[in-house]
Parts: structure tokens; C-alpha cells; sequence
């Protein structure tokens, strides 16, 4: 039980290239989302999905796109790097989308963009 | 909107002493929960302790306890018996449905310090 990987663990883009962040899951859970952490500052909330084939916007959602193929993977797509989006990301899962469900964080990303 | 404050940036411990991290939070929604993550230099986050709305008891794990008094809407961490090892950052988050679509809504951190 890998619990919540994902790769890469470092990444450095220049301004205007693309990539994806992998995320991937192996405890069945329903609701995945993706975070960005900014030194200082608590995580905030980019992309959520409630299900496969279900995202929604979170907190931050410009400049990333999301999918939701099957309940194991969430991968987080960014269309144009630029600067601002030097951050730390975090997948995370849990169980459900209720509030008694404990959401369960993957080791990060830490992606520059010069 | 939700929002959580933590108004401690850094605290410091001695070894085997008790700590006590503050955290308050504001909601509208009847039904949340209350979350601690440990933060280690190495970056990632680990979930240590969760309180309902509706718990009667202060919820408990080893060395942890959740100090949760929800008349004046606060959740704060106790460390008991204080460890080298629990030096880190420390956050607090809470998750509702009604106004945030059960994302986790995090205060800004309290960095704890640990000396021996």
C-alpha cells in the first residue's frame, strides 16, 4: 500500500513551457485534490474531484487544468508555466468529501519556473 | 468564509516539557472538521490529529490531544512530553461542506522549536 505518490519530485520549467504533475492513489479513495504551498503561507486549494470522470475549481485554479480518468490518478496539468507558479504542490485523497474524512497528502512537487 | 488563524509564527519548547499550538477557526457551516498537520523540514505533510464538530470528547493520539472549545471556536494542539523530533511546522485546517465543497482550508502555520 504506496498510499499517495506522486512524481516528479523536483521540476524546473522556463516561462511558457508545459507539463504534467502525476498524481496516483492506491487506497480507493473517492475525492482527490491538488494544493499549492507558497513559503509562508498554508496550502490552498487548486483542483478537486469528487469522483472519476467529476473535477471542480478550487481556491487558485488559473493557469491549471485537471482530469479524472479513473479513481487511482489525478494529474494536474500546466498549460503555460509562468513565474507565479514557482510552488511546492501537494495531491492529497481521502475517502469521501465528508468532514470526518482525513485527507491523506502525497510527498510533493517542488517546481521552479524561471 | 471559513478561515483559520494561527497567531503563533514560531514557538519554542525544552525537551519533555508541553507545548500548546493556538489555532481558531470561523465557519458558518454547522458540520466541519478540525485537522493538525506536522510539517517536517523534509516537506511533507503528516496528519496527526482530527476533531468533529459534533465530538463530545477532546479527541486524542499518543502525545497528542486537541484542546477543542467550540463556543469560542478554537482547536488547539497539545504536545505532551516534547521530542527533538517534533520539531517542525505545524498546521491547522479545518474541512466543511456547505461553503468550501469540503476542500481544507489551512492556517498559516506555528514553526516549533524543540531544544534540548
Amino acid at each position: 500500500n504506496a498510499g499517495v505518490t506522486q512524481t516528479p519530485k523536483f521540476q524546473v520549467l522556463k516561462t511558457g513551457q508545459s507539463m504534467t504533475l502525476q498524481c496516483a492513489q492506491d487506497m480507493n479513495h473517492e475525492y482527490m485534490s491538488w494544493y499549492r504551498q507558497d513559503p509562508g503561507m498554508g496550502l490552498r486549494l487548486i483542483h478537486y474531484s469528487v469522483g472519476a470522470g467529476i473535477t471542480d475549481q478550487g481556491e487558485v485554479p488559473n493557469g491549471y487544468n485537471v482530469s479524472r480518468s479513473t479513481t487511482e490518478d489525478f494529474p494536474l496539468r500546466l498549460l503555460s508555466a509562468a513565474p507565479s507558479q514557482t510552488s511546492v504542490y501537494f495531491c492529497a485523497s481521502s475517502y469521501s468529501r465528508g468532514v470526518v474524512d482525513t485527507q491523506y497528502f502525497g510527498p510533493g512537487t517542488r517546481l521552479t519556473v524561471l | 468564509a471559513q478561515k483559520i488563524t494561527q497567531t503563533q509564527p514560531g514557538m519554542f519548547v525544552q525537551e519533555k516539557e508541553a507545548v500548546t499550538l493556538d489555532c481558531t477557526y470561523d465557519t458558518s457551516d454547522p458540520s466541519y472538521g478540525l485537522f493538525w498537520y506536522k510539517q517536517p523540514s523534509s516537506g511533507e505533510m503528516i496528519f496527526l490529529i482530527y476533531q468533529g464538530s459534533y465530538d463530545q470528547q477532546n479527541a486524542t493520539e499518543g502525545r497528542y490531544s486537541l484542546n477543542f472549545q467550540k463556543a469560542r471556536k478554537s482547536a488547539n494542539l497539545v504536545i505532551s512530553a516534547s521530542q527533538l523530533g517534533d520539531s517542525a511546522m505545524y498546521f491547522c485546517a479545518m474541512r466543511d461542506v456547505e461553503t468550501s465543497g469540503s476542500r481544507l482550508t489551512f492556517g498559516e502555520g506555528t514553526q516549533l522549536t524543540v531544544n534540548p
